[in-house]
């Protein structure tokens, strides 16, 4: 059973471009998590999304950020138009219908 | 109000040391108390985990100690080991029943030395 699964691990993209972070659930998970980690910082929430729905965004920055879970395929995270200060590592999670988490192990998005 | 402060911000003891960790915590709505442990380059791992009725919690070498009344609670690790050095966190939530978005502390980075 393969666990939370994050690609790319590595992600470098340049100030106005777009970046796409995937993230595909434990199985049998179907309730996903993002958040976002800065250098020496804890995590910080910003969506929780279940298949087709977004359950609760109050952690999303209201531009260039969205998220999504279809139906079909893995979910994603979308930023447009990169900053540097979006320069973070980007954790998802999944999890039952229950408490526990278990988190993949990130994507570090790098805007130069 | 949603915040929950942890300290030390980092930490070293020698091999065989017990090092505790404190968060607190100003919600009362909070009701799931899980530590995470992160090394360098991975996720964070659930690590064990506590509701408020209960006032400790072991899991192996680990254990967490919870008061209610000062809104605080513990990470003390037995014994610990150079494999233990990593980043720990504690977490908070108030969804009961369901899943929930977790706030997390800012972090304690251990160092186990030999």
């Amino acid at each position: 059973n393969a666990g939370v699964m994050q690609n790319p691990r590595h992600l470098v993209r340049r100030r106005g471009q777009e970046a796409r972070l995937r993230c595909s659930p434990m199985k049998g998970h179907s309730h996903v998590y993002w958040y976002r980690q800065l250098p020496e910082e804890g995590l910080k929430f910003m969506v929780y999304l279940q298949k087709e729905n977004i359950i609760d965004e109050s952690g999303m920055p209201k531009e260039r950020f969205s998220a999504e879970f279809p139906k079909e395929g893995p979910s994603i995270l979308r930023i447009q138009q990169v900053v540097r200060g979006d320069s973070a590592a980007y954790f998802c999670a999944s999890s039952a219908t229950d408490y526990g988490y278990t988190f993949g192990s990130g994507t570090r998005l790098t805007v130069v | 109000q949603q915040q929950v402060k942890q300290s030390p911000q980092s930490l070293i003891v020698q091999k065989g040391g017990i090092p505790i960790i404190n968060c607190a915590y100003e919600n009362t709505a909070f009701d799931y108390f899980p530590w995470y442990q992160q090394f360098p380059g991975k996720g964070p791992a659930l690590l064990i985990a506590i509701r408020p009725d209960v006032s400790e919690k072991k899991e192996g070498r680990f254990t967490i100690s919870f008061n209610k009344s000062a809104k605080q609670f513990s990470l003390h690790i037995m014994d610990s080991q150079p494999g233990d050095s990593a980043t720990y966190f504690c977490a908070a939530s108030s969804s009961t029943g369901t899943a929930s978005k977790l706030t997390f502390g800012t972090g304690t980075r251990l160092q186990v030395t030999l």
